[in-house]
């Protein structure tokens, strides 16, 4: 598959505590991208790392990517359990391929 | 902000029937997207538009068509609904950036759709 992969495919936290997930993938990309989707709702994108990046930083996320081992991580720290969510890696490379996501449980 | 609304949330519609799903941006962007979302599977791109009157197939187009007559919209077409294809379907939009794919998509609310 030229999807991207995430794992672990459930993740269940306490509010405060960090949580990461990870996304891994096969094929050269342009870019990798994080979405995040409510339940019930469409994808809102949360941040976009380009090949040429290893870390990148928006608020509370923190974004690595490792292209000579085709992973990528997403890092959300002093979780919120607003933060209760799927989130999907996008692999880009001359299309868009959406991993099966990762489901967050943020317990207050 | 870039908004993306589609034409209805929910769908309930009868083997065998014609259906319309309409996804709507406001934002000029040339790409035009629908998506189909199923457990464990994830999203499925089933067609793409870069342009007015250009479409192109993605990974699952049988059984659907689309139609994009206007910039700002971009329609899914099912032309004789199978319970199979019962499941959410997202629309997305993006910019064309330098003659590719790549940029940031946005998304509409989604239409879950049921058929019996």
């Amino acid at each position: 598959s030229q999807q991207g992969e995430e794992d672990p495919q459930a993740l269940s936290i306490q509010e405060g505590e960090n949580a990461t997930m990870n996304c891994s993938y096969k094929t050269s990309i342009n870019n990798l991208q994080w979405y995040r989707q409510n339940s019930g709702r469409g994808l809102v994108h949360l941040i976009l790392i380009r090949s040429n990046e290893r870390e990148k930083h928006s608020g509370r996320l923190r974004v690595t990517l490792d292209t000579s081992k085709k992973s990528s991580s997403l890092l959300i720290t002093a979780s919120r359990a607003a933060d209760t969510a799927s989130y999907f890696c996008a692999t880009v490379g001359n299309q868009f391929y959406f991993g099966t996501g990762t489901s967050l449980t943020v317990i207050p | 902000d870039v908004k993306v609304t589609q034409s209805s949330r929910y769908l309930v519609k009868r083997t065998g029937e014609k259906v319309f799903l309409e996804c709507v941006q406001d934002m000029d962007h040339e790409n035009m997207f629908w998506y189909r979302q199923d457990p464990g599977l994830g999203l499925r791109l089933i067609y793409f538009s870069y342009d007015v009157k250009m479409k192109e197939k993605g990974d699952i187009p049988e059984g659907y068509s689309v139609s994009r007559e206007k910039k700002e919209r971009f329609s899914l077409i099912l032309e004789s609904a199978s319970t199979n294809q019962t499941s959410m379907y997202l629309c997305a939009s993006s910019l064309r950036d330098r003659g590719l794919m790549t940029d940031t998509q946005y998304f509409g609310p989604g239409t879950r759709l049921t058929v019996l």
